[in-house]
């Protein structure tokens, strides 16, 4: 049963536009959450990350949202580039210790010229 | 700064047999934490070790293990190779208990026939 769930695995956005990728959790007692963003054959970077005391937090171009009474948050990219293709994980914890991180299984976004 | 490296970054192995898996932190990270990556699951939390001890550990049979060096290298081993354990192992290493300074390898691709 997974805690942390992307239901799109893949999006397709032309440049310029918005792309918004979406993440639903089950476990109320999840308080912080992060997105990452992984290119292929490189391992995974830290993009943004939000608290659940907070219900936004941006950062450039990306802006991520919360919604703890739907348990669902969103990562919004304005404008989207080309070089934002890539897949992104979202991952929820529940306390301050790293094994306690769930991640999503990732959303593949293509940003077309 | 060099960042996290992994070695091989891919991998074949057959059924039956045994794997190690290397990775070397960036300089002066303590902590390294290992994940499984498959098709539609996401990151699995694997374990973690700091300053040579394991930390935590995730739901993973005893088959996977691990262990750190005094510095700070990593290995992982995964014996009695099973099909299904083909997947992409990550390493990441992180300096102090704060999620948005981990950071990650770009992996070892393991493929069991």
């Amino acid at each position: 049963d997974q805690q942390v769930k992307q239901n799109s695995p893949s999006l397709s956005v032309q440049e310029g536009r918005i792309s918004i990728l979406n993440c639903d959790y089950t476990n109320s007692m999840f308080d912080y959450f992060l997105w990452y963003k992984k290119y292929p054959a490189e391992g995974p970077t830290f993009l943004i990350s939000i608290s659940s005391i907070k219900d936004k937090n941006e950062d450039g171009r990306f802006t991520v949202f919360l919604n703890k009474s739907a348990k669902h948050l969103s990562l919004h990219i304005v404008p989207s580039q080309p070089g934002d293709s890539a897949v992104y994980f979202c991952a929820a914890s529940a306390g301050t210790s790293y094994d306690k991180v769930i991640f999503g299984p990732g959303t593949s976004l293509s940003v077309i010229p | 700064k060099a960042g996290v490296t992994q070695t091989p970054r891919y991998l074949i192995k057959t059924r039956g047999q045994q794997v190690t898996l290397s990775c070397s932190p960036i300089s002066g990270h303590r902590s390294v934490s290992w994940y499984q990556q498959t098709p539609g699951q996401g990151l699995q939390f694997l374990f973690e070790y700091f300053s040579e001890t394991q930390r935590n550990k995730g739901n993973f049979p005893g088959r996977f293990s691990g262990r750190q060096f005094s510095n700070s290298r990593s290995e992982m081993n995964v014996s009695t190779l099973e099909l299904g354990d083909s997947a992409l192992y990550l390493c990441a290493s992180r300096l102090a208990d704060s999620y948005n300074e981990q950071f990650f390898g770009p992996g070892t691709r393991l493929t069991v026939l």
